[in-house]
């Protein structure tokens, strides 16, 4: 699997844009990337994925550069329940298992 | 609603002794999991099953068994063999490519 690499914490203002970013330079062509959270003391929760265009959905926007190098999962508009930490994870589709890091603990300021 | 039940959410082990983690799915997933957390760390693969009667070793499964007796369910056995097994235990299930569903998860800790 590729390695990511994420930046161990941030700091967030409610209402405010949350943009996580996760490098993977190390990506192949066939490797998507996914993004997780997990909130203290409960199972990581799915956010999104994409493999090469940028995807929205209700919860977040992923965007992956062109070279696929590195993407920035989005939190348009930061809630005091989006403090968690976020796992990024590159991963062949329909792998075995998901390879979690210690992710990103991003903090939402009121 | 559809989802991954995990029980007990709280267990406590003698030294020495075996106990087994309940994970049951209703969302008709084919593949599950089970991963162990430890404080201030990422998740860690212990064993995974893609189709009943088959599961496969994941990094760290030594120390643990696991059945795949129905689709359903993917009990974790945690036995005395396993040196240090204080720590938080997930249950995955996916189909395919998209996203895993976990459960709420199982802290064991030995006294």
């Amino acid at each position: 699997d590729a390695k990511t690499t994420q930046p161990p914490s941030m700091d967030c203002a409610e209402g405010r844009a949350a943009n996580l970013p996760c490098n993977h330079s190390t990506i192949s062509g066939n490797e998507y990337v996914y993004w997780y959270r997990q909130i203290h003391s409960q199972g990581p929760q799915y956010i999104i994925h994409g493999l090469k265009n940028n995807e929205t959905n209700e919860m977040a926007s992923l965007i992956i550069t062109e070279d696929r190098k590195s993407s920035t999962l989005i939190l348009p508009h930061a809630t005091l329940r989006d403090t968690a930490v976020y796992y990024c994870i590159v991963r062949v589709a329909g792998a075995d298992g998901l390879t979690f890091g210690k992710g990103t603990h991003l903090i939402i300021q009121p | 609603d559809g989802g991954i039940t995990q029980s007990p959410k709280y267990l406590f082990r003698k030294e020495g002794q075996n106990v087994t983690l309940s994970c049951e799915q209703n969302l008709n997933h084919d593949a599950m999991y089970w991963y162990r957390q430890d404080p201030g760390q990422g998740l860690r693969l212990i064993y995974y099953s893609q189709i009943v009667n088959d599961f496969q070793k994941g990094d760290i499964a030594e120390g643990y068994s696991v059945s795949r007796e129905k689709k359903e369910s993917f009990p974790l056995t945690v036995t005395s063999a396993q040196k240090n097994p204080t720590a938080f235990y997930l249950c995955a299930s996916t189909t395919a490519s998209y996203g895993y569903t976990f459960g709420s998860g199982t802290r064991l800790t030995v006294v």
